[in-house]
């Protein structure tokens, strides 16, 4: 079966430092993959997608990047963090396909505190 | 453009009440539909999808959505409450787009389950 895993759970750092949140997903070959972001008591904001290796696709202009260096990894990352970075960052995964009715499935998340 | 709309952001139910949440969307086309839950600090979890057929679908812990297209509505039911349905709900439409699958969601909705 499909697992997918992010870390770290929880991070907290300063303004102005660099950020690497990881999410990697087992079981399945050439996923599509997502990084959203939770803001408090709101909804989901998609952040990237791709649908290959070294291909990604932003959705909003923002303080941060993803990369995707191997099939089923997945990575957000920031060289200097904003206040307004701090959130719920979720990374998911679904079947590649050009369609729409895959679901998509989700890691437990990290919890992203800016000092 | 697609969209989702879930008027209820907060609804307080008692256990072993009956619960309806409800859910609107915008779509041009047939479309695919989902509801996620999420628990506090935890990611989302898929509880039903709809793509054709029965518009009646049966999900996981108990739930039922009911598609109706001439109210462009999917609802999510439960018979009766448990105090561990306690979350955040989501409503989703999958769209189509040039290069992926995505899904778009709606802002959620808080159930609390009163004693």
């Amino acid at each position: 079966s499909q697992t997918i895993h992010q870390w770290p759970a929880t991070l907290v750092q300063p303004v102005g430092s660099p950020l690497s949140l990881e999410c990697t997903v087992e079981g399945t070959s050439n996923p599509n993959l997502y990084w959203y972001r939770q803001a408090a008591g709101r909804g989901l904001q998609l952040l990237f997608y791709s649908v290959g290796i070294g291909q990604i696709s932003s959705e909003v202009p923002q303080n941060l990047s993803a990369s995707r260096p191997q099939d089923r990894q997945f990575i957000l990352s920031s060289k200097k963090l904003l206040l307004s970075d701090s959130g719920f960052y979720l990374c998911a995964w679904s079947v590649g396909s050009r369609t729409s009715n895959q679901p998509q499935h989700f890691g437990d998340g990290t919890r992203l505190s800016i000092l | 453009a697609q969209s989702v709309t879930q008027p209820d952001i907060h609804i307080t139910v008692s256990e072993g009440a009956s619960l309806e949440l409800r859910c609107n969307y915008s779509y041009g086309a047939t479309p695919y539909l989902f509801w996620y839950v999420q628990s506090p600090g935890q990611g989302l979890q898929l509880l039903l999808k709809y793509f054709s057929g029965d518009t009646l679908v049966q999900g996981i812990k108990g739930f039922e959505a009911e598609f109706k297209r001439s109210q462009s509505s999917f609802n999510l039911r439960k018979p009766s409450v448990h105090w561990s349905d306690a979350a955040e709900y989501f409503c989703a439409v999958g769209a189509l787009y040039s290069s992926a699958s995505k899904i778009i969601f709606g802002s959620g909705t808080r159930l609390s389950i009163r004693p």
